[in-house]
């Protein structure tokens, strides 16, 4: 089953304008991590945050954890066109002894210009 | 080079065929997993492994199998191929607690 889910599943913003995406997952982890894919392409890799940091920047995005209430929000600034794509959440449970991701349903953004 | 290949990209079969994936890696890692994504389900974990003596089941291995022939290659197998299999499938590296490097997929299409 999946462990995280994305909300919205799909949005639609202009050029310059803030993306929000939220994640919500079930179990305690050891850290969630962010991926962007271009559309049927691999993943890339966005941002990892550990569950004992509640803030992180890179570049023009913004990753909170909340781990009381199990979510995690992604703050796209000053959207692109080439910001177009999915972005799925990741978690990394604890206590499993040994490292599986488990992937979230993902949020399409469509990024006008 | 990319550091994580997969070979082929794109494939087309037949229902009840023998399918190999095959993934290669550079990077070193000890970990490797496959992974699975339909449209709309994220993606899903169908094996992994920490070695070439350690394979274990994720959460959709029915159906298909793996052999890890060394450090750095992990194959995907599916015995006899269905529909229902035509999918997007990722092999992916990691070192442990940090980050996970993709490949590029391979497209598969099951008739």
């Amino acid at each position: 089953s999946q462990q995280g889910e994305e909300d919205p599943q799909a949005l639609s913003i202009q050029e310059g304008e803030n993306a929000t995406m939220n994640c919500s997952y079930k179990t305690s982890i050891n850290n969630l991590q962010w991926y962007r894919q271009n559309s049927g392409r691999g993943l890339v890799h966005l941002i990892l945050i550990r569950s004992n940091e509640r803030e992180k920047h890179s570049g023009r995005l913004r990753v909170t954890l909340d781990t009381s209430k199990k979510s995690s929000s992604l703050l796209i600034t000053a959207s692109r066109a080439a910001d177009t794509a999915s972005y799925f959440c990741a978690t990394d449970a604890e206590n499993t002894g040994f490292q599986k991701l488990v992937f979230g349903t993902g949020t399409r953004l469509l990024v006008s210009p | 080079d990319a550091d994580v290949t997969q070979t082929p990209r794109n494939r087309i079969t037949k229902t009840g065929k023998r399918i190999m994936l095959e993934c290669s890696q550079t990077k070193g890692h000890d970990r490797m997993y496959w992974y699975r994504q339909d449209p709309g389900l994220g993606l899903r974990l169908i094996y992994y492994s920490f070695d070439v003596k350690d394979i274990n089941k994720g959460e959709i291995s029915d159906g298909y199998s793996v052999s890890r022939q060394a450090q750095a290659k992990f194959s995907l197998s599916l015995e006899s191929a269905i529909p229902n299999q035509t999918a997007l499938y990722f092999c992916a590296t990691s070192n442990g607690p940090g980050l996970v490097s993709f490949g590029p997929g391979t497209r598969l299409t099951v008739l």
